[in-house]
């Protein structure tokens, strides 16, 4: 089946600090990948995306490859701030019943402390 | 552009009740899909429409039920309300629904259960 596995939470770090929170995903045919950031009381807002393997997708200073032979798609930030704290998802795009939908590893929580 | 709202932001039910959540998608998008959050089970698909027609339909017993109305606007209906059923309820909507396209949330309604 399809499924995506999440690098267990709560991380917490100091501003400035370098992150990584790692994604490996199982899948069927081709998905497209997916970060996804939840701050507290809000919705899901979509941080990058990349759509085929060895693409990389980047905003904000976040940056994650699409890697098919290791099937992940780790998120990395090289100097993090206060203000990234919040709720990362890693998600995969695949198309289900005839549509496509998606499917979301189980979140990591990121506190920064300054 | 506005982005995708939701209405009602929070609600309290009691069980054996029916809810109706409602979901305006972005100007121009013609897919709607639906998910449920929870802190037990994460994010979990819940079903999707195109075109005032339901494409796919995740693993949800037939108390959850939506449609989607000629304008794309989409409502979900959850009947006999079980205490279970607290969640943040989350709409997300896309241009096509194409492989690799993004899906874009809404803030979501948060469902209480008594």
């Amino acid at each position: 089946g399809n499924s995506v596995t999440q690098m267990e939470g709560p991380v917490t770090l100091s501003e400035e600090a370098f992150l990584t929170i790692n994604c490996t995903y199982t899948a069927t045919g081709y998905p497209s990948l997916f970060w996804y950031v939840q701050y507290p009381g809000e919705g899901l807002q979509l941080l990058l995306k990349a759509t085929k393997a060895d693409d990389k997708g980047s905003n904000k200073g976040f940056e994650a490859t699409y890697r098919k032979e290791t099937t992940s798609f780790h998120l990395e930030k090289g100097s993090v701030q206060v203000s990234d704290s919040a709720v990362y998802f890693c998600a995969l795009s695949v198309e289900f019943q005839g549509a496509q939908k998606l499917v979301f590893g189980q979140g990591t929580r990121l506190t920064i402390n300054p | 552009k506005a982005g995708v709202t939701q209405t009602p932001r929070y609600l309290i039910k009691t069980r054996g009740q029916q809810v109706t959540l409602s979901c305006s998608p972005i100007s121009g998008h013609r897919s709607v899909s639906w998910y449920q959050q929870t802190p037990g089970q994460g994010l979990q698909f819940l079903f999707e429409y195109f075109s005032e027609t339901q494409r796919n339909k995740g693993n949800f017993p037939g108390r959850f039920s939506g449609r989607q109305f000629s304008n794309s606007r989409s409502e979900m209906n959850v009947s006999t309300l079980e205490l279970g059923d607290s969640a943040l309820y989350l709409c997300a909507s896309s241009p096509r629904d194409y492989p690799g396209e993004t899906q874009y949330f809404g803030p979501g309604t948060r469902l209480l259960v008594l």
